[in-house]
């Protein structure tokens, strides 16, 4: 069946640093692919999307691209805040007809000032 | 504004009681999920449901119980069956048809067992 899988955390970083969060992921068919972001206590929010092969999603400063080769969605941004620290989501739409939503285990980021 | 409410944000339950836990939207979508969440684990599956009076178990359905009787409403109880109910649990909705569009969720509510 469908499945993500992304990096453990927690990720430590300073403020102003580069960060990656690895995902790669397993679906039959084309699924399209998202990260989501959890604030404490709340629910999950939409950080951005890809829908297809090559598609690069961005908001935030925070961006991914769907590499279909490689069955990865890494997520980056080239200067994090302390108001980046958050938990965050690597999911997939399901195929066959359902697009039920799969999500990784989570990334808890840190950032220190 | 539209949306997903979630309530109550922090339930408690005792030994052996059944809880419901209510989940609306506005969205006008007609698919809704039910997931638990539990530390290092991510978004497990309960149940979801693609239109009204329909719903499919997901991947931990046991001790849990859902309805469809509006397209607004998919309401969660968690029975005396399921013993380790203590999570967060989140509800989402979206577009059924559609694998591109995203899901949106609530607030989600905190279950203890006290």
């Amino acid at each position: 069946g469908d499945s993500v899988t992304q990096m453990e955390g927690p990720v430590t970083l300073s403020e102003e640093a580069f960060l990656t969060i690895n995902c790669t992921y397993t679906a039959t068919g084309y699924p399209s692919l998202f990260w989501y972001v959890q604030y404490p206590g709340e629910g999950l929010q939409l950080l951005l999307k890809a829908t297809k092969a090559d598609d690069k999603g961005s908001n935030k400063g925070f961006e991914a691209t769907y590499r279909k080769e490689t069955t990865s969605f890494h997520l980056e941004k080239g200067s994090v805040q302390v108001s980046d620290s958050a938990v965050y989501f690597c999911a997939l739409s399901g195929s066959g007809g359902s697009y039920i939503p799969t999500f990784g285990r989570g990334t808890s980021l840190i950032v220190h000032p | 504004d539209g949306g997903i409410t979630q309530s109550p944000k922090y339930l408690f339950r005792k030994e052996g009681q059944n809880v419901t836990l209510s989940c609306e939207q506005n969205l006008n979508h007609d698919a809704m999920y039910w997931y638990r969440q539990d530390p290092g684990q991510g978004l497990r599956l309960i149940y979801y449901s693609q239109i009204v009076n329909d719903f499919q178990k997901g991947d931990i359905a046991e001790g849990y119980s859902v309805s469809r009787e509006k397209k607004e409403s998919f309401p969660l109880t968690v029975t005396s069956a399921q013993k380790n109910p203590t999570a967060f649990y989140l509800c989402a909705s979206r577009i059924p048809t559609q694998g591109s569009t995203e899901a949106f969720f609530g607030q989600g509510t905190r279950l203890t067992v006290v």
